[in-house]
């Protein structure tokens, strides 16, 4: 079965750096997503991209966050300068009918 | 605006029968449901759609009252693999556009 990739599956950086996570969503799929889960909470929404372009953001998605299809099959988040707060699960998902999620960069701020 | 999830938690033995409760304030285009086991990605189960198409899962279903905006997932006959963290997503236009999730059902089953 098609799986959407993820790496790396846990990243620990220091406060104010910038991270890149990456995902390759299913091929043919046309829809992508970037969520977001602090440990034991809900799984929230970060960012939609199709057609090569941001479709939806939420405030969550400030201005220290970006997203990229570099190459046709990547598909990236970047934070800028990461805070404490942004400490979180990330998933990538990608979609044609029901959605497909990645199995999560755990994304650890000190 | 966050779908409301009911029960917040639910202990069951082997072969005994759930249902999870998802309402939402707006109006919906579609209800997915996902399963997420602890540490592991959300799984997708089954989405219903606005006019009562739905895909999904053989041993779970669901149901989706547009006019109350609200979805039930039926889960019969329980197996320890039930076991998890249930979430609704819905979404207000298009299948494929952004989905908002409960704050999730958290199912154990014991043996």
């Amino acid at each position: 079965e098609p799986e959407v990739t993820q790496t790396p599956s846990h990243q620990v950086t220091q406060m104010g750096q910038e991270v890149i996570l990456r995902c390759v969503p299913i091929s043919n799929h046309l829809y992508f997503y970037w969520y977001r889960q602090i440990l034991g909470q809900k799984v929230e929404f970060l960012v939609s991209f199709y057609n090569n372009e941001i479709s939806e953001k939420s405030e969550i998605f400030d201005d220290q966050f970006s997203v990229e299809r570099p190459d046709g099959s990547n598909f990236t988040l970047k934070i800028r300068s990461t805070k404490l707060e942004d400490s979180a699960m990330y998933f990538c998902a990608s979609t044609s009918y029901g959605y497909t999620f990645g199995s999560g960069t755990r994304l650890t701020v000190v | 605006q966050q779908p409301v999830q009911s029960p917040q938690a639910v202990i069951l033995r082997e072969g005994e029968d759930a249902v999870i409760n998802c309402s939402s304030s707006k109006a919906l285009y579609s209800v997915h449901w996902y399963r997420q086991k602890h540490g592991e990605a959300p799984v997708f189960l089954m989405i219903l759609l606005k006019g009562g198409e739905q895909k999904g899962h053989e041993k779970i279903s669901a149901s989706f009252n547009e006019k109350k905006q609200q979805s039930s997932l039926y889960l019969t006959a329980s197996q320890l693999s039930y076991s998890g963290t249930y979430f609704c997503g819905t979404a207000s236009s298009g299948n494929t556009g952004k989905l908002i999730f409960g704050q999730g059902t958290t199912l154990q089953v014991k043996p």
